[in-house]
């Protein structure tokens, strides 16, 4: 099963507008990993947020950690056009049958009007 | 980061054949492996390329239909064999470091199958 799941699925705004998206896991893991994914390209790393780091920022990206909540959230601020892309979470398998394999959510699909 | 390319990037093929995929890494990796990202989905990983043995294969994917060589630390291929139009996917090729580390992704290959 999927390790990550990802809230919404869907999301529409206006152009200046912040984007918040959710991603769920189910087991412990060492760190978590965002992708943006254009009109079906290849995947860019966004961001990657250790297990014992609550919140990270890169440019317009935040990205926020709650292991006990076992949940991550990707804010874009100021959102723009090009941001429209697919956006997904990705974990490493934890716990005791921790392979190292990333595992990805279903993804959210992130549309910015103009 | 690692830079990751991929050849072809699209095809199209006739069902019953079978199309190989290279993937290049700009730097030596630790680990490579193979994602598909059938249409509208997540990816799903196909297996971890190991340098100089055989691929660890994930359930639901086997050597027979998905023959994968890897012969050194930056360089691998993945064959999808005997094509039928479920094949129709995206393929990824993905390489990271070390275990724990980003994980980055080449720009896909796109295969149609009639």
């Amino acid at each position: 099963s999927q390790q990550g799941e990802e809230d919404p699925q869907a999301l529409s705004i206006q152009e200046g507008e912040n984007a918040t998206m959710n991603c769920s896991y189910k087991t412990s893991i060492n760190n978590l990993q965002w992708y943006r994914q254009n009109s079906g390209r290849g995947l860019v790393h966004l961001i990657l947020i250790r297990s014992n780091e609550r919140e990270k920022h890169s440019g317009r990206l935040r990205v926020t950690l709650d292991t006990s909540k076992k949940s991550s959230s990707l804010l874009i601020t100021a959102s723009r056009a090009a941001d429209t892309a697919s956006y997904f979470c990705a974990t490493y398998g934890g716990g005791s049958s921790n392979t190292g394999k990333l595992i990805f959510g279903q993804g959210t699909t992130l549309q910015v009007k103009p | 980061s690692a830079v990751i390319s991929q050849k072809p990037s699209r095809d199209i093929c006739q069902r019953g054949t079978s199309l190989t995929i290279q993937c290049q890494v700009d730097s030596q990796v630790t680990m490579m492996f193979w994602y598909r990202q059938q249409p509208g989905q997540s990816l799903t990983l196909i297996a971890t390329a190991n340098q100089g043995s055989e691929a660890t294969y994930e359930s639901g994917f086997v050597i027979d239909k998905f023959p994968i060589s890897r012969p050194n630390l930056t360089f691998s291929t993945l064959t999808v064999s005997n094509m039928s139009p479920e094949d129709s996917s995206i393929y990824l090729c993905s390489a990271r470091p070390g275990k724990y580390n980003e994980q980055f992704f080449g720009p896909g290959t796109r295969l149609t199958v009639l």
